[in-house]
């Protein structure tokens, strides 16, 4: 594998369920983000994560739950969502987070929730 | 207030015909201005970073080019395989070193 890689590439759940989304980048970055992309809307920065340290949370609501167990991993925990959360969920990774520091994709979860 | 506005929303060109994709963004203390391409369903990849005024960039059909308030993405002669949408992000110092998207471009060159 390489770059950043995402999993489920989709996923429906329902608004009771439970369910996390996985990310891994083999970049070697210290740095990992969660973005959301609605349609028509720009992507808007959810978490950023730098050396598995939390350093952005950009008022999300608590039924998002990130976690970063080390630098290559990211997931993020998803609970009683609501019909507006659905969306493509982006994970991207730099070597840092100081700035100016280039931001690589993964090719995203497209959720749907019912 | 948006930090970052593209222009045009949608743009569609004939095979060949060259054009420009403007990027305005109203940030200070840039740290970075970055170009993505994106197509539908995948994640954005990465095309150029700039940094500073009067950089510019260049990959095969594509020219990046950045001044103190704007960015262009220069398309030569477009080939159908480069209708995609593209991004455009800063990273600025009062940003909290954030990234901030526009809400694209969506580009089709028609064969």
């Amino acid at each position: 594998e390489t770059g950043v890689t995402q999993t489920p590439r989709h996923l429906v759940m329902g608004m009771t369920n439970k369910k996390s989304l996985k990310c891994e980048q083999h970049l070697g970055h210290n740095a990992m983000y969660w973005y959301k992309q609605s349609a028509k809307k720009p992507l808007e920065l959810m978490f950023v994560y730098n050396f598995k340290e939390q350093t952005e949370n950009n008022s999300v609501p608590s039924r998002f739950s990130p976690e970063c167990p080390n630098s290559s991993h990211l997931f993020l925990h998803l609970h009683t969502l609501q019909p507006e959360d659905s969306a493509l969920y982006l994970c991207a990774s730099s070597q840092g987070d100081r700035g100016g520091e280039t931001q690589y994709f993964g090719p995203g979860t497209r959720l749907l929730v019912l | 207030e948006d930090q970052v506005t593209q222009s045009p929303e949608a743009l569609r060109l004939q095979e060949g015909e060259s054009s420009s994709l403007n990027c305005s963004y109203t940030v200070s203390g840039l740290r970075g201005l970055f170009w993505y391409r994106q197509d539908p369903g995948k994640g954005p990849e990465f095309l150029f970073t700039l940094y500073s005024a009067g950089e510019e960039k260049e990959k095969e059909r594509l020219k990046a080019t950045l001044t103190k308030k704007e960015s262009f993405l220069h398309i030569t002669a477009p080939k159908p395989e480069d209708s995609a949408t593209y991004l455009c992000a800063v990273q600025a110092a009062n940003t909290g070193n954030q990234f901030y998207f526009g809400t694209g471009t969506s580009l089709t060159v028609i064969p």
